[in-house]
């Protein structure tokens, strides 16, 4: 696709369980970032992705949430041990230079994650 | 460091009539600027971007910001609002220069437009 895709669009899980969230970015794009968007909330940085590492996981809340690159192309964000106030729209960004000054960022719709 | 206030989670404008979103800053080094919008069931997408040339910037659908470095300022302005602008937009921040890449967002500001 022409865009940046994300799914599951929606994920209901129970306390406690285990997630991911899958980012497929615009072919080319080298740069890639994970932003969460709490309810009434603007989105918060949580990792940067040049190429396949981490560049940049200060926005990590805790050592539950991992992400992963392995390829350069998709991203995976891992939750472990869910919890409620895990529940927020999960925003995946790409671009195709190093950063926002250099070039656009192109956000998918987000995965709505809920947490009971 | 950097933060953006967005004042007024709300505001409802009628069809035709002057659209003015406001945004603070603040910022320990020079700012990029940005807006984005997000309509309904899509993803974010870049209205507009000051990054240092002209304080005026112009961007997609009529709308307008200017930076105002006295002011920490950089509001949206449109002449007159379509229906379709209706949409939530966004102000963000990061550090200049080419390697930046952090964002940090607004709450964001809901516009509602009256027919």
């Amino acid at each position: 696709g022409a865009g940046v895709s994300q799914t599951p669009s929606n994920k209901v899980t129970e306390k406690g369980k285990y997630v991911e969230l899958r980012c497929d970015p615009i072919s080319g794009h080298t740069a890639l970032y994970w932003y969460r968007q709490s309810l009434g909330q603007g989105p918060e940085f949580l990792i940067y992705f040049q190429g396949t590492g981490a560049a940049d996981d200060s926005g990590l809340p805790n050592d539950r949430f991992f992400a992963v690159r392995p390829e350069g192309s998709v991203s995976t964000l891992k939750i472990q041990r869910t919890e409620r106030g895990d529940s927020a729209v999960y925003l995946c960004a790409s671009s195709l230079g190093s950063g926002t000054g250099s070039g656009e960022l192109f956000f998918g719709e987000g995965s709505r994650l809920t947490v009971l | 460091a950097q933060s953006v206030t967005q004042l007024g989670s709300h505001v409802s404008v009628s069809e035709g009539a002057l659209v003015l979103l406001r945004c603070n800053y603040s910022s320990s080094v020079p700012p990029y600027l940005f807006w984005y919008v997000q309509y309904p069931n899509q993803g974010l997408q870049l209205l507009l971007k000051y990054t240092s040339a002209a304080t005026l910037v112009k961007g997609i659908n009529g709308f307008e910001a200017e930076f105002k470095k006295s002011e920490t300022s950089f509001h949206l302005t449109k002449p007159s609002a379509h229906m379709s602008d209706a949409a939530e937009y966004f102000c963000a921040v990061c550090p200049a220069g080419a390697g930046s890449y952090q964002l940090t967002f607004g709450k964001g500001t809901k516009l509602s437009v009256i027919p």
